[in-house]
């Protein structure tokens, strides 16, 4: 079973308007975290936002903010004001607890934005 | 300052062939991963590596051998090349093993590595 998915391969919005980007998860690890992340075409990994499992609030960091439903496992990512920059793949992550006390973060599939003019 | 290196950027060759690829990172982290992602952006590690113990070793064909010989530096070797192995390679670093540590950015990572395998 896949621990991390995205069910949208790709998503279109308009300049200057909000998208949600989703993202369910599943695992029994009490103590996970969530990561996005954003790939360019130029290829690199950016790292954008984190939310804690027991975080109470919902992470925010600019235009980017992270729509927790915990009980839902979903992490759903918003960017408002969407940009031309902002076209790119976007991966959902999760960190987990493994064996011998190491954590493996596991990727989703991604989803490719396409911002219009 | 780059934060996490990669070299090379771009590796073709020949199957058969053993390469290698090299990463260091200069952000005084304590732990870094090798990642593989395909020709369908998946990405999924391969090998993580916590102060020169490793720590995360995932299901990769013994062709793979990482090799950290200190915590800021950490290389992957490939023998026997095969087509399959075509990818981009990304390594990555952490604070800490759990890449939430309190000035974390999560995983920093490389800009890849490029192997064509022909």
């Amino acid at each position: 079973a896949q621990k991390i998915t995205q069910t949208q391969p790709g998503m279109f919005v308009q300049e200057k308007e909000a998208v949600t980007l989703d993202c369910t998860y599943d695992t029994s690890d009490p103590s996970y975290g969530l990561f996005w992340y954003k790939q360019p075409s130029s290829g690199e990994m950016i790292f954008l936002i984190y939310q804690g499992s027991y975080d109470q609030q919902n992470a925010t960091e600019g235009r980017y903010s992270l729509n927790f439903q915990k009980a839902r496992k979903s992490a759903n990512l918003v960017i408002s004001a969407s940009q031309l920059g902002d076209s790119a793949m976007y991966f959902c992550a999760m960190r987990e607890s493994a064996s011998g006390g190491s954590y493996i973060p596991t990727f989703g599939r991604g989803t490719s934005l396409i911002v219009h003019p | 300052d780059t934060a996490v290196s990669q070299t090379p950027k771009y590796l073709v060759t020949q199957m058969g062939n053993d390469k290698s690829i090299k990463c260091e990172q200069n952000l005084g982290h304590d732990t870094m991963y090798w990642y593989k992602q395909d020709s369908k952006k998946f990405l999924k590690i391969m090998f993580s590596y916590n102060n020169k113990e490793l720590i995360i070793n995932e299901t990769v064909p013994n062709r793979f051998s990482p090799k950290s010989p200190d915590k800021a530096h950490l290389n992957l070797h490939i023998n026997s090349l095969e087509l399959g192995d075509s990818a981009v390679y990304f390594c990555a670093s952490s604070q800490d093993r759990r890449g939430t540590g309190a000035l974390s950015n999560g995983y920093t990572f490389g800009s890849g590595t490029r192997l064509t395998v022909v």
